[in-house]
Order: structure tokens, then C-alpha cells, then sequence
């Protein structure tokens, strides 16, 4: 089974700076994709950037990117220039391209981490 | 409508007491998943619809959970004889796709169910 895992619980940074939150998977499949989800305390999942395994090139939405080491099963999420509001919970998750007949859908989510901007 | 909603928002409700919680998908979206999303943890699957068809329902922690989708479209949520440890965020979340090629999945805002 595929398990996700973010050794972060809380991280913060200071507005405008940098920041970098982990993520680790373990799997067998060698074609997936993997998500970076933001929850804000309204409890709404948005998603914020997504990689396709077979891509060799790293995922980049504006200030938002990802650095995915496929042979080491890292899938960290940088934010450039942070902002107030990227404040929020921050999840990572996995999704199978398997087709088990079922919910390849589905997402495997990790615990998530508690980002905090400071201004 | 344009989003995924879902209703109540919260919801107390006493140990015993059944609870019914509905999700309104996206127009049109084939897929629909729910997850049970507990205090300071991540979202953990539950079941998942392809249209009206119940294709996997792995996630359902005890046969108190049963959730249908008879027109493919709302979906609801039902827990009987509700326990404390119950108690969660119920997410609910549509995809335009299913299968492989499942697209992206549009998330509601959650149910909060508080078991006394």
C-alpha cells in the first residue's frame, strides 16, 4: 500500500522569504501523480500544484514549486515571496494510475503541515 | 452550482443518534469521493461513486457508515448510532473524470460532526 508522509507538522516564515515543506512517499508503482493541497480554516482542499511521475521537469504554478526526486520518493513544495495569505494547512498527496477496477482516483493524503506567515 | 456543497456544516449530535450528511457535486461530475478527515490529521478515503455505482467502499470504518448516490448526483452520508470517536470533518469531493483519467477533484467545505 502506498503511504505518504510529512515529517513537518508546523513550519513558519517570515513574509516575503522563502519556504520549504517535505513530503516522502513510499511506493512500488512507477507511474503516479503526486499534489501539493492547501486548507485555509475555511476547511476548503484547493490545489496548488500537481507532477506526473513519468515528467522529469519539476511542476511550477507562480510562486509555487515543487523539486521531485523520483529515486528518492521526496516531493517538497517551495513557496517564493510568501504571502499573508498562504497561511493554511498544506497536504501532500499520492494518486495511483492503476487501474484497480475501482478509485483510481482516489487520493492518499499525508498529515499535513501547519504553515504560518509572519508579517 | 459552482462548487461542491455540502450541508450541514456542523452538526452536534448525541452518542446513539443517527446523523445524515449530504454532499451536492459539481453539475455533471461522475466522480465523488468522501473522506473522514479527524482533528489535526489528514483526509482519509472513505468511499467513492462513479456516477450512481458504489465502485469502492474500502474506507468505511464499521457498518454503521452507509452512503448512496441513487441519481448520480447528491450524494449522502449516513452514520447510525452514532460514537465518540465519530467525531471528524467529513469531506466530500467531485471529479469531472473517473478511473485513470480522473481530473482534477473540487473539494466541499466540509461537514463538521461533533459526537457528544
Amino acid at each position: 500500500a502506498q503511504t505518504v508522509t510529512q515529517s513537518q507538522p508546523e513550519m513558519s516564515v517570515q513574509e516575503a522569504e522563502t519556504v520549504t515543506l517535505s513530503c516522502t512517499y513510499d511506493t512500488s508503482e512507477s507511474d503516479y501523480y503526486l499534489f501539493w493541497y492547501k486548507q485555509p480554516p475555511s476547511r476548503q482542499m484547493i490545489l496548488v500544484i500537481r507532477q506526473e511521475a513519468y515528467k522529469q521537469q519539476n511542476a511550477t504554478e507562480n510562486r509555487f514549486s515543487v523539486n521531485f526526486q523520483k529515486a528518492a520518493k521526496s516531493f517538497s513544495l517551495k513557496i517564493s515571496d510568501s504571502q499573508l495569505g498562504d497561511a493554511a494547512m498544506y497536504f501532500c498527496a499520492y494518486r495511483t494510475t492503476m487501474n484497480y477496477g475501482g478509485s483510481q482516483g482516489n487520493l492518499i493524503f499525508g498529515k499535513g503541515t501547519k504553515l504560518s506567515v509572519k508579517p | 452550482g459552482a462548487g461542491v456543497s455540502q450541508s450541514p456544516r456542523y452538526k452536534v449530535a448525541k452518542r446513539g443518534q443517527d446523523v445524515a450528511l449530504r454532499c451536492d457535486p459539481i453539475s455533471g461530475h461522475v466522480s465523488l469521493f468522501w473522506y473522514q478527515q479527524a482533528l489535526g490529521q489528514g483526509p482519509e478515503f472513505l468511499t467513492y461513486f462513479q456516477n450512481e455505482a458504489q465502485l469502492d467502499k474500502s474506507g468505511l470504518p464499521s457498518d454503521r457508515f452507509f452512503a448512496e448516490r441513487p441519481e448520480g448526483s447528491v450524494s449522502t452520508l449516513k452514520i447510525q448510532r452514532t460514537q465518540q470517536e465519530d467525531s471528524a470533518v467529513y469531506l466530500c469531493a467531485s471529479s469531472q473524470t473517473a478511473g485513470v483519467n480522473t481530473g482534477e477533484l473540487f473539494f466541499g467545505e466540509g461537514s463538521r460532526l461533533t459526537v457528544l
